[in-house]
């Protein structure tokens, strides 16, 4: 089944800087999600980038899909201590009916 | 408010006791999941459901059940068969197959006495 691979496992930045983290996964996709997960809640969607689409972005996230090499990453600029959290992704297969996500990446913004 | 609802919040079971979680959604959605996730790792699939009296099993069905008699509700059923049932559990819904976003439950922390 497909399910992406979260890189790094875990990262640690100042306020301030950004933190981007990566995604890579195995077969054709129709879109790729990312969430995010405080700790001890459920996951919160942050942005969908369809597989036609190369780069999305929303306030301070920005994601890039490059389908040739199955990749994608998150980047979140002037990161603050808020945005302290455990991000996933979610490749979707063209079947489009299950939803599964990877190891995600801890984000710890030290303020 | 439309939104996703699990419970309870916490919940202890005794060794060899079946449990049922609850999940319920009044956003309309026809697909609806169980995840089931343990300290410092992602979510594993247990069980999702596309459509009324419809379920598949996930990556990791075995001890587990689950039901889809309303669009609404999507009960887990966590058996005496599970031997390590010890988990932060998550619900998710979602609108029409594929492409959308899912929103999350709140989650159900089982722990086994």
């Amino acid at each position: 089944s497909q399910q992406g691979e979260e890189d790094p496992q875990a990262l640690s930045i100042q306020e301030g800087e950004n933190a981007t983290m990566n995604c890579s996964y195995k077969t054709s996709i129709n879109n790729l999600q990312w969430y995010r997960q405080n700790s001890g809640r459920g996951l919160v969607h942050l942005i969908l980038i369809r597989s036609n689409e190369r780069e999305k972005h929303s306030g301070r996230l920005r994601v890039t899909l490059d389908t040739s090499k199955k990749s994608s990453s998150l980047l979140i600029t002037a990161s603050r201590a808020a945005d302290t959290a455990s991000y996933f992704c979610a490749p979707e297969e063209t079947s489009g009916s299950r939803l599964t996500f990877g190891e995600g990446t801890q984000l710890t913004v030290n303020p | 408010d439309g939104g996703i609802t699990q419970s309870p919040k916490y919940l202890f079971r005794k060794e060899g006791q079946n449990v049922t979680l609850s999940c319920e959604q009044n956003l309309n959605h026809d697909a609806m999941y169980w995840y089931r996730q343990d300290p410092g790792q992602g979510l594993r699939l247990i069980y999702y459901s596309q459509i009324v009296n419809d379920f598949q099993k996930g990556d990791i069905a075995e001890g587990y059940s689950v039901s889809r008699e309303k669009k609404e509700s999507f009960p887990l059923t966590v058996t005496s068969a599970q031997k390590n049932p010890t988990a932060f559990y998550l619900c998710a819904s979602r609108g029409q197959f594929g492409s959308t976003e899912a929103f999350f439950g709140q989650g159900t922390r089982l722990t086994v006495v």
